[in-house]
């Protein structure tokens, strides 16, 4: 069975500029959950989405979004970067997100200039 | 707010020792946990998870320990490899997709 997938493996961006990020779960997984990883601040959760609605977020600006498609693999994406957004984004999947544990993928770097 | 933190950011050991990662939580109604393992440039890995109706489970090479009584769990990890070298996790995932990570510790092998 594959792992989690995503695309692309590293990003660079100017201030300002808008970015998507994607992800293809694991095959038959329904829920997919986005985390940004940054040194200073470890892992936190951005949203999740389930069968294409996001069921849950985090605390995070507008300016990141994300959807999900009828085969579950998902996109985020944020607009007006900030060089703050630098950071290590990771995708997730399980079955249903609820009770089961979460599958990683490599994660995309994104570096803002 | 619930937090979940290791005791140390970073634990060097000789190759062939035991390892010994803590963590403490702050939620006493949390009843899930997950140990994760982040190797340099990839995602974080399942380690191994436990239950709160358990205060002990083992994997290979790999025990956990869950104290419920002063919310502290521990990762062990028997006779370290230089492939251990990594980046530990402990996770609160009461929650779900909402797991609580805590802010890792680095794993140090020396040969």
């Amino acid at each position: 069975k594959a792992g989690v997938t995503q695309t692309p493996r590293y990003l660079i961006k100017t201030r300002g500029q808008q970015v998507t990020l994607s992800c293809s779960p694991i095959s038959g997984h329904r829920s997919v959950s986005w985390y940004q990883q940054t040194p200073g601040q470890g892992l936190q959760f951005l949203f999740e989405y389930f069968s294409e609605t996001q069921r849950n977020k985090g605390n995070f600006p507008g300016r990141f979004s994300g959807r999900q498609f009828s085969n579950s693999r998902s996109e985020m994406n944020v607009s007006t970067l900030e060089l703050g957004d630098s950071a290590l984004y990771l995708c997730a999947s399980s079955g249903d997100g609820q009770n089961e544990k979460l599958f990683f993928g490599s994660g995309t770097q994104l570096s803002v200039l | 707010g619930e937090s979940v933190g290791l005791h140390l950011p970073t634990l060097s050991v000789q190759e062939g020792d035991n390892s010994i990662i803590n963590c403490a939580y702050s939620n006493s109604a949390s009843d899930y946990f997950i140990w994760y393992k982040q190797e340099s440039g990839k995602g974080p890995q399942f380690i191994i998870d436990i239950r709160s109706n358990m205060d002990k489970r083992q994997g290979q090479r790999v025990t956990v320990l869950l104290n419920k009584t002063v919310k502290h769990l521990s990762l062990q990890i028997a006779a370290t490899q230089p492939g251990d070298s990594a980046v530990y996790f402990c996770a609160d995932f009461t929650g779900g997709f909402k797991t609580i990570f805590g802010a890792g510790t680095r794993l140090f092998v020396k040969a």
